[in-house]
């Protein structure tokens, strides 16, 4: 069965300490691995998408890699303006539903100044 | 650019009645997406669409129907509220099945 899961659930960091959320997954063929961030009471706000093992994206103090069982987002001397949740989602390569995207609970994010 | 909207933004419902949530998108996107989250579990798809006049089932339809008669416009309908279909609702839209933008969500309390 396909699934994605992401830890930890929550993390809380201080101002500038560095750390890493992770995202494993099992599909029989990945298409596509994606990053979402989701402030609270607003819609998930699309970060990255990464296709192959080994591809690496960054945005500001945000970089994503993909391995072929997970993905981390790694968040350099974050601000509390990076809390919030992270979602991870990807999609299978699958015959009948290409366009279905397998989502994880998420990560919670919360950065004390 | 307003992106996708969502209306209303709230709702509460008695178990029974029906409603409708409206979608809107003005980046003339191809496919459209109703998904539904609760706490502690990841967004699910309830239907999508992959251009105008069509729609398909994602994971969670029952109790959902869609309709897709504008290329900007995507309803959901609840013809018999359940307090099961408690939840927030969301929209999303994408050009190609990939990178999906997201709208504010409804909240929706059926009692």
């Amino acid at each position: 069965e396909d699934q994605v899961t992401q830890s930890p659930e929550a993390l809380r960091l201080q101002e500038g300490e560095s750390s890493s959320l992770n995202c494993s997954y099992t599909v029989s063929g990945l298409r596509g691995l994606f990053w979402y961030r989701q402030d609270p009471g607003k819609g998930p706000e699309f970060l990255f998408t990464l296709y192959s093992a080994g591809e690496e994206k960054e945005k500001e103090r945000l970089k994503a890699t993909l391995t072929k069982k997970e993905s981390f987002l790694h968040i350099t001397a974050p601000k509390p303006e990076d809390s919030a949740t992270y979602l991870c989602a990807v999609q299978a390569v699958k015959f009948d539903s290409n366009y279905q995207l397998i989502w994880g609970a998420g990560t919670k994010l919360i950065i004390k100044p | 650019n307003a992106g996708v909207t969502q209306t209303p933004k709230f709702r509460v419902l008695k178990t029974g009645q029906s409603m409708t949530l409206l979608c809107a998108q003005d980046m003339n996107h191809e496919y459209m997406y109703w998904y539904r989250q609760d706490p502690g579990m990841g967004l699910r798809l309830i239907h999508y669409s992959v251009g105008e006049g069509t729609t398909a089932k994602g994971e969670v339809p029952d109790g959902y129907n869609v309709s897709r008669l504008k290329k900007q416009n995507f309803l959901l309908g609840l013809e018999s509220a359940a307090p099961s279909q408690t939840s927030v609702y969301f929209c999303a839209s994408s050009e190609e099945p990939y990178e999906q933008y997201f709208g504010p969500g409804t909240r929706l309390t059926v009692t």
